[in-house]
């Protein structure tokens, strides 16, 4: 079975600070790893994901993140935190069936402080 | 590219109608498509996986005949609340997977969202 656990629901920096939010993964296959950012009111927007390629990620809005098979991690950082980057974050799992259900983690709010 | 809508963006609707929400995938084709449902503050809850022309998939304890899933075409999916309950007041957000041949295929793309209010 896969799971996702997302260490902490809230995480607060100030903005220019760097971003650090946490995504651990359970999967008894390889798995492909996805981080989605919801804003308020809104469905979830694709920052990045992993599926066996380069271990180093880079998605959109100066967002990346490293999958380290020997941690079961998928952090997700950025180097400068942005008044903009105030919202839901979501980490999620999927394995390589057919059917490519997403298991999503608990979600990690960003709030940054001016 | 990789655009999902959904309508409607929300509604209100009286105890015991049914409420349709349409979930669109615009710029791509999508074989299968998924519907979540999400409380305040809460993750996303896989209700249903629906592939087209085929029965939706309903995980566990969602019931499949409280909420009508048809997946016609490759772009289009509905789902029906059907006698509306004010506990069934919810977000419920869709999600498309492109299909074999996209190299995306391992990707959902998410629609808005519609949010659901049963007086």
């Amino acid at each position: 079975a896969q799971s996702v656990t997302q260490l902490g629901s809230h995480v607060s920096v100030s903005e220019g600070a760097l971003v650090l939010l946490r995504c651990n993964y359970s999967s008894s296959v390889p798995p492909y790893l996805f981080w989605y950012v919801q804003y308020p009111n809104q469905g979830l927007q694709l920052l990045l994901k992993y599926t066996s390629a380069a271990t180093l990620v880079k998605g959109i809005n100066g967002f990346e993140a490293e999958f380290k098979k020997s941690e079961t991690s998928f952090h997700l950082t950025k180097p400068s935190a942005h008044m903009s980057d105030a919202a839901e974050y979501f980490c999620a799992v999927s394995g390589m069936d057919s059917s490519y259900k997403l298991i999503f983690g608990s979600g990690t709010r960003l709030l940054v402080r001016p | 590219g990789a655009v999902v809508s959904q309508h409607p963006s929300w509604v209100i609707c009286k105890s015991g109608t049914s409420v349709k929400i349409e979930c669109r995938s615009l710029d791509f084709q999508a074989t299968t498509m998924f519907w979540y449902r999400q409380f305040p503050k809460q993750s996303l809850m896989l209700m249903a996986t629906s592939n087209e022309g085929s029965k939706a998939t309903y995980e566990q304890g969602v019931e499949k005949d409280k909420f009508l899933i048809n997946h016609a075409s490759l772009t289009l999916s509905t789902l029906t609340v059907t006698s509306a309950h004010p506990e069934d007041s919810s977000f419920y957000i869709c999600s498309a997977r492109p299909g074999v041949g996209r190299g995306n295929k391992e990707t959902q793309y998410f629609g808005p969202g519609t949010r659901l209010l049963v007086l």
